[in-house]
């Protein structure tokens, strides 16, 4: 039961280019969604979250947008950088508990000079 | 440095044997997670404890499984009798309260390899 789906194993962008993440989720009951960074041999690190009250949530180079009707959240990188090359996660919580978190499969972002 | 310690890093053991994996939170964090990442999966919540208490377990396995965050020292994920389904990444994660918008704070995992 994937109550968090990231459809994309792996994305590759171009330096300077905008990068788009997308997540979709089933759950209804989720309110607060938060994207993770991870490097290899590292656990992840928080990027950016939004709750379900707000539908943009904006934090210099990353944006995340949340479309509640579709179920459907996307993160934004402009410009992406090389050093944003990792996997990130897309996660969510909800009644069950705010650190009782779900996690997508994760999408790989390679950026190429 | 001040961020959640996991140890070890790297964990190899043979079928049947024991495995113990160890987190510190963050200093004066008390609430600590334990999350498993299996090869091309995302991570999936296992269980939630606070000082000498579980306060959820829903995502451990029924059998071999057991945690503990003692009143002094790290949080113990102890695995009993390993099977090579348990290779993973076992990540720890802290947090300083359970508020709505508290973020966890993950440490850089235990990789257990089965042998």
């Amino acid at each position: 039961d994937q109550q968090v789906k990231q459809n994309s194993p792996s994305l590759s962008v171009q330096e300077g280019r905008i990068s788009i993440l997308n997540c979709d989720y089933t759950n209804s009951m989720f309110d607060y969604f938060l994207w993770y960074k991870k490097y290899p041999a590292e656990g992840p690190t928080f990027l950016i979250s939004i709750s379900s009250i707000k539908d943009k949530n904006e934090d210099g180079r990353f944006t995340v947008f949340l479309n509640k009707s579709a179920k459907h959240l996307s993160l934004h990188i402009v410009p992406s950088q090389p050093g944003d090359s990792a996997v990130y996660f897309c996660a969510a919580s909800g009644a069950q508990g705010a650190q009782k978190l779900v996690f997508g499969q994760g999408t790989r972002l390679t950026i190429n000079p | 440095n001040a961020g959640v310690m996991q140890n070890p890093r790297h964990l190899v053991r043979r079928r049947g044997q024991e495995a113990r994996l160890r987190c510190s939170p963050m200093k004066g964090h008390s609430h600590v997670y334990w999350y498993r990442q299996l090869p091309e999966e995302g991570l999936k919540f296992m269980v939630y404890l606070q000082k000498e208490n579980i306060i959820d377990e829903s995502g451990m396995p029924k059998e071999r499984f057991s945690a503990e965050f003692p009143k002094e020292g790290p949080s113990i994920l102890r695995i009993q009798q390993v099977v090579r389904g348990d290779s993973a990444a076992y990540f720890c994660a802290s947090s300083l309260s359970t508020g709505s918008n508290e973020k966890l704070f993950f440490g850089s995992g235990t990789q257990l390899s089965v042998l």
